[in-house]
């Protein structure tokens, strides 16, 4: 099984970076997903780590190190429109398919 | 752009009362899947199909049901709603080993 843990909730200032984190302990590893959910909506896809490294999309990056079962999701140049919930999803390597696990987001907060 | 449909974005129901939510999407996806979604609860697996009409249990199906009888559209019903089934429920679909593609989600009341 899965078991994915991240904050919340975090607050943080239009213009300025924020890290989202996410650690996780699975009996399989294949891949681990961000995506963000805007309140009433459906979560969208935002990125993707299946080898250790950063991932850069625009103002949004991504950080896996499977050794230590670690992630996060790097935000930068804050706009107020990021104001959602970030999910880390950990996708099942062990004859799941494309099963994925999620953990119960982070919320969060972009302020002037 | 891939595009995922449920039937409803809200729907009211009793209890006892078997219920039907639908999903369709239009871009060839082999997986598809429901969810459901709950406070402080996250995102939960129910049901999954690699295929037509091939299903497999996910983290929490008791009480549901899922049928895929063509390969675009994924059925979850439930075969007497329960107050405890009320919650958001999300379909999404994806090619196998990419990103999942997610519906705007049925909300769904059982009185």
């Amino acid at each position: 099984g899965q078991n994915i843990d991240q904050p919340t909730e975090m607050t943080a200032t239009e213009g300025a970076i924020v890290q989202i984190n996410c650690t996780y302990q699975t009996s399989g590893f294949n891949g681990l997903f961000w995506y963000q959910q805007h309140a009433g909506e459906a979560p969208t896809f935002l990125s993707y780590n299946v080898l250790d490294g950063l991932e850069e999309k625009g103002r949004f990056s991504s950080f896996l190190s499977r050794s230590k079962g670690y992630s996060y999701l790097l935000l930068k140049e804050l706009q107020m429109k990021d104001s959602a919930s970030y999910l880390c999803a950990v996708r099942d390597g062990a004859g799941g398919g494309n099963k994925l696990t999620f953990g119960t987001g982070t919320q969060l907060k972009v302020e002037l | 752009d891939v595009k995922v449909t449920q039937s409803s974005r809200y729907l009211v129901k009793r209890t006892g009362e078997k219920v039907f939510l639908e999903c369709v999407q239009d871009m060839d996806h082999e997986n598809m899947f429901w969810y459901r979604q709950d406070p402080g609860l996250g995102l939960r697996l129910i049901y999954f199909s690699y295929d037509v009409k091939m299903k497999e249990k996910g983290d929490i199906p008791e009480g549901y049901s899922v049928s895929r009888e063509k390969k675009e559209r994924f059925s979850l019903i439930l075969e007497s709603a329960s107050t405890n089934q009320t919650s958001m429920y999300l379909c999404a679909s994806s090619f196998p080993n990419y990103e999942q593609y997610f519906g705007p989600g049925t909300r769904l009341t059982v009185t």
